[in-house]
Protein backbone atom coordinates (compact mmCIF):
# COMPACT_ATOMS: atom_id res chain seq x y z
CA UNK A 1 0.00 0.00 0.00
CA UNK A 2 1.15 3.72 -0.76
CA UNK A 3 1.96 5.79 2.27
CA UNK A 4 4.09 8.38 3.75
CA UNK A 5 6.73 7.05 6.34
CA UNK A 6 7.84 9.17 8.92
CA UNK A 7 10.62 8.33 11.41
CA UNK A 8 11.58 8.05 13.87
CA UNK A 9 8.67 8.17 15.61
CA UNK A 10 10.26 10.06 19.18
CA UNK A 11 13.53 11.94 18.89
CA UNK A 12 15.16 13.54 21.48
CA UNK A 13 17.54 16.22 21.03
CA UNK A 14 20.48 17.60 23.04
CA UNK A 15 21.44 21.38 23.46
CA UNK A 16 23.30 22.46 20.41
CA UNK A 17 23.01 19.67 18.47
CA UNK A 18 20.81 19.15 14.68
CA UNK A 19 18.75 16.11 14.60
CA UNK A 20 17.27 15.19 10.80
CA UNK A 21 13.70 13.37 10.54
CA UNK A 22 13.08 11.27 7.57
CA UNK A 23 10.12 12.10 5.37
CA UNK A 24 9.63 8.96 2.55
CA UNK A 25 6.42 8.62 0.32
CA UNK A 26 5.99 5.75 -2.44
CA UNK A 27 3.01 7.50 -3.74
CA UNK A 28 4.90 9.22 -6.56
CA UNK A 29 3.92 12.57 -5.33
CA UNK A 30 5.47 15.40 -6.73
CA UNK A 31 4.66 18.34 -3.75
CA UNK A 32 5.84 17.56 -0.27
CA UNK A 33 5.52 19.65 3.00
CA UNK A 34 6.81 20.00 6.42
CA UNK A 35 3.97 20.95 9.16
CA UNK A 36 5.31 22.07 12.62
CA UNK A 37 2.42 21.36 15.23
CA UNK A 38 2.06 23.25 19.03
CA UNK A 39 -0.87 22.50 21.19
CA UNK A 40 -3.63 25.00 20.64
CA UNK A 41 -1.47 26.54 17.36
CA UNK A 42 -2.91 24.28 14.91
CA UNK A 43 -0.39 23.46 12.19
CA UNK A 44 2.20 25.74 10.64
CA UNK A 45 3.86 25.40 7.65
CA UNK A 46 8.35 25.16 7.62
CA UNK A 47 9.40 24.61 4.56
CA UNK A 48 7.72 23.01 1.18
CA UNK A 49 8.84 21.99 -2.56
CA UNK A 50 7.00 21.27 -5.70
CA UNK A 51 9.78 19.80 -7.28
CA UNK A 52 13.13 17.68 -6.68
CA UNK A 53 16.13 19.81 -6.34
CA UNK A 54 13.76 22.88 -5.53
CA UNK A 55 12.40 24.33 -2.12
CA UNK A 56 10.75 27.38 -0.83
CA UNK A 57 10.28 28.26 2.99
CA UNK A 58 6.62 28.28 4.62
CA UNK A 59 6.37 30.61 7.53
CA UNK A 60 8.28 29.54 10.23
CA UNK A 61 11.62 28.53 8.65
CA UNK A 62 13.81 30.08 10.90
CA UNK A 63 16.10 27.18 12.54
CA UNK A 64 15.04 24.55 9.98
CA UNK A 65 16.90 23.11 7.00
CA UNK A 66 15.71 20.69 4.18
CA UNK A 67 16.71 19.24 1.14
CA UNK A 68 14.74 17.63 -1.59
CA UNK A 69 17.60 15.19 -3.79
CA UNK A 70 15.25 12.39 -4.36
CA UNK A 71 11.11 12.66 -5.48
CA UNK A 72 10.67 10.28 -2.55
CA UNK A 73 12.64 11.80 0.27
CA UNK A 74 11.94 15.19 2.18
CA UNK A 75 13.88 15.18 5.26
CA UNK A 76 14.05 18.19 7.56
CA UNK A 77 16.81 19.31 9.60
CA UNK A 78 16.41 21.01 12.97
CA UNK A 79 18.96 22.98 13.21
CA UNK A 80 20.33 24.28 17.01
CA UNK A 81 19.71 27.43 16.17
CA UNK A 82 16.09 26.57 16.51
CA UNK A 83 15.79 27.40 20.09
CA UNK A 84 12.55 25.90 20.66
CA UNK A 85 12.32 23.05 19.03
CA UNK A 86 9.55 20.70 21.15
CA UNK A 87 7.34 19.87 18.90
CA UNK A 88 5.00 17.38 16.86
CA UNK A 89 6.59 17.27 13.41
CA UNK A 90 4.04 16.44 10.32
CA UNK A 91 5.45 15.67 6.57
CA UNK A 92 2.65 15.34 3.89
CA UNK A 93 2.52 15.05 0.13
CA UNK A 94 0.30 15.53 -2.84
CA UNK A 95 0.02 14.69 -6.58
CA UNK A 96 -0.03 17.93 -8.45
CA UNK A 97 -2.86 19.93 -7.35
CA UNK A 98 -4.97 19.83 -4.53
CA UNK A 99 -8.60 20.35 -6.80
CA UNK A 100 -7.97 16.51 -7.25
CA UNK A 101 -6.12 15.03 -4.22
CA UNK A 102 -6.35 15.29 -0.77
CA UNK A 103 -2.93 16.37 1.33
CA UNK A 104 -1.70 13.02 2.55
CA UNK A 105 -0.13 12.93 5.97
CA UNK A 106 2.56 10.68 7.37
CA UNK A 107 2.14 10.01 11.28
CA UNK A 108 4.40 12.16 12.55
CA UNK A 109 7.71 12.29 14.63
CA UNK A 110 7.12 14.02 18.84
CA UNK A 111 10.47 16.20 18.90
CA UNK A 112 11.84 16.81 22.64
CA UNK A 113 14.84 18.21 24.01
CA UNK A 114 16.76 16.63 26.84
CA UNK B 1 -4.91 36.70 2.11
CA UNK B 2 -6.62 33.40 3.39
CA UNK B 3 -7.13 32.41 6.84
CA UNK B 4 -9.67 30.27 9.07
CA UNK B 5 -10.42 30.72 12.23
CA UNK B 6 -11.84 28.04 14.46
CA UNK B 7 -14.39 29.47 17.11
CA UNK B 8 -14.12 26.85 19.51
CA UNK B 9 -10.89 25.44 21.06
CA UNK B 10 -12.14 22.80 23.05
CA UNK B 11 -15.99 20.84 22.74
CA UNK B 12 -17.47 18.28 25.24
CA UNK B 13 -20.25 16.34 24.28
CA UNK B 14 -21.91 13.74 25.60
CA UNK B 15 -22.27 9.82 23.42
CA UNK B 16 -25.20 10.09 20.79
CA UNK B 17 -26.08 14.07 20.89
CA UNK B 18 -25.67 16.07 18.32
CA UNK B 19 -22.31 17.91 17.55
CA UNK B 20 -21.19 21.05 15.66
CA UNK B 21 -17.36 22.22 14.92
CA UNK B 22 -17.46 25.97 13.77
CA UNK B 23 -15.00 27.61 10.92
CA UNK B 24 -14.92 30.84 9.44
CA UNK B 25 -12.77 31.45 6.83
CA UNK B 26 -11.49 34.89 4.74
CA UNK B 27 -10.57 34.52 1.40
CA UNK B 28 -10.97 36.88 -2.05
CA UNK B 29 -10.49 34.39 -4.28
CA UNK B 30 -12.17 30.72 -4.90
CA UNK B 31 -12.42 28.69 -2.24
CA UNK B 32 -11.61 25.30 -1.41
CA UNK B 33 -12.43 24.55 2.06
CA UNK B 34 -11.08 20.56 3.59
CA UNK B 35 -11.85 18.93 7.46
CA UNK B 36 -9.11 16.80 8.91
CA UNK B 37 -9.30 14.62 11.62
CA UNK B 38 -6.54 13.70 14.02
CA UNK B 39 -6.52 10.89 16.44
CA UNK B 40 -3.55 11.01 19.29
CA UNK B 41 0.24 10.81 18.17
CA UNK B 42 -1.23 10.29 14.43
CA UNK B 43 -1.04 12.19 11.37
CA UNK B 44 -4.14 13.92 9.61
CA UNK B 45 -6.55 12.18 7.72
CA UNK B 46 -9.22 14.33 5.25
CA UNK B 47 -12.60 14.18 6.56
CA UNK B 48 -14.20 15.76 3.52
CA UNK B 49 -13.85 18.72 0.95
CA UNK B 50 -15.39 21.60 -0.53
CA UNK B 51 -14.60 22.49 -3.96
CA UNK B 52 -17.33 23.64 -6.03
CA UNK B 53 -21.35 22.11 -6.19
CA UNK B 54 -23.31 21.49 -4.01
CA UNK B 55 -22.79 23.35 -0.66
CA UNK B 56 -23.35 20.19 1.75
CA UNK B 57 -20.62 18.29 1.45
CA UNK B 58 -20.66 14.40 3.14
CA UNK B 59 -17.99 13.38 4.39
CA UNK B 60 -16.22 9.62 5.47
CA UNK B 61 -17.82 8.72 9.48
CA UNK B 62 -21.18 10.25 9.15
CA UNK B 63 -19.85 13.85 9.39
CA UNK B 64 -21.22 16.09 6.80
CA UNK B 65 -20.32 20.38 6.22
CA UNK B 66 -22.20 22.91 5.27
CA UNK B 67 -20.38 25.84 2.79
CA UNK B 68 -22.19 29.05 3.66
CA UNK B 69 -20.45 31.69 1.32
CA UNK B 70 -22.22 35.13 2.93
CA UNK B 71 -21.76 34.04 5.87
CA UNK B 72 -18.38 32.63 4.88
CA UNK B 73 -18.45 29.41 7.20
CA UNK B 74 -17.68 25.37 6.87
CA UNK B 75 -18.73 24.35 9.87
CA UNK B 76 -18.78 20.60 10.66
CA UNK B 77 -21.54 18.53 12.10
CA UNK B 78 -22.48 14.94 13.02
CA UNK B 79 -26.36 14.00 14.24
CA UNK B 80 -24.76 11.59 16.52
CA UNK B 81 -21.20 10.83 17.90
CA UNK B 82 -19.40 7.90 19.40
CA UNK B 83 -16.75 7.55 21.59
CA UNK B 84 -14.64 6.86 18.90
CA UNK B 85 -14.87 10.47 17.69
CA UNK B 86 -12.84 11.77 19.94
CA UNK B 87 -9.87 13.54 18.38
CA UNK B 88 -8.49 17.25 17.44
CA UNK B 89 -10.57 18.71 14.12
CA UNK B 90 -8.58 21.03 11.46
CA UNK B 91 -10.62 22.93 9.33
CA UNK B 92 -8.36 24.33 6.49
CA UNK B 93 -8.56 26.37 3.25
CA UNK B 94 -6.50 26.22 -0.10
CA UNK B 95 -3.75 29.12 -0.75
CA UNK B 96 -2.01 29.60 -3.43
CA UNK B 97 1.28 31.59 -3.39
CA UNK B 98 3.96 32.18 -5.90
CA UNK B 99 2.12 28.73 -8.04
CA UNK B 100 2.30 26.76 -5.39
CA UNK B 101 -0.72 25.14 -3.73
CA UNK B 102 -0.71 25.07 0.14
CA UNK B 103 -3.41 24.29 2.58
CA UNK B 104 -3.47 27.13 5.94
CA UNK B 105 -5.15 25.69 8.92
CA UNK B 106 -7.25 26.80 11.67
CA UNK B 107 -6.13 26.38 15.09
CA UNK B 108 -8.02 23.14 15.91
CA UNK B 109 -10.63 21.80 17.88
CA UNK B 110 -10.49 19.09 20.22
CA UNK B 111 -13.89 17.22 20.40
CA UNK B 112 -14.13 14.84 23.67
CA UNK B 113 -16.94 12.59 24.09
CA UNK B 114 -18.47 11.67 27.44
CA UNK B 115 -20.62 8.39 27.68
Amino acid sequence: DGGITQSPKYLFRKEGQNVTLSCEQNLNHDAMYWYRQDPGQGLRLIYYSQIVNDFQKGDIAEGYSVSREKKESFPLTVTSAQKNPTAFYLCASISTTLTREKLFFGSGTQLSVL
Amino acid sequence: AQSVTQLDSQVPVFEEAPVELRCNYSSSVSVYLFWYVQYPNQGLQLLLKYLSGSTLVKGINGFEAEFNKSQTSFHLRKPSVHISDTAEYFCAVRKVDQGAQKLVFGQGTRLTINP
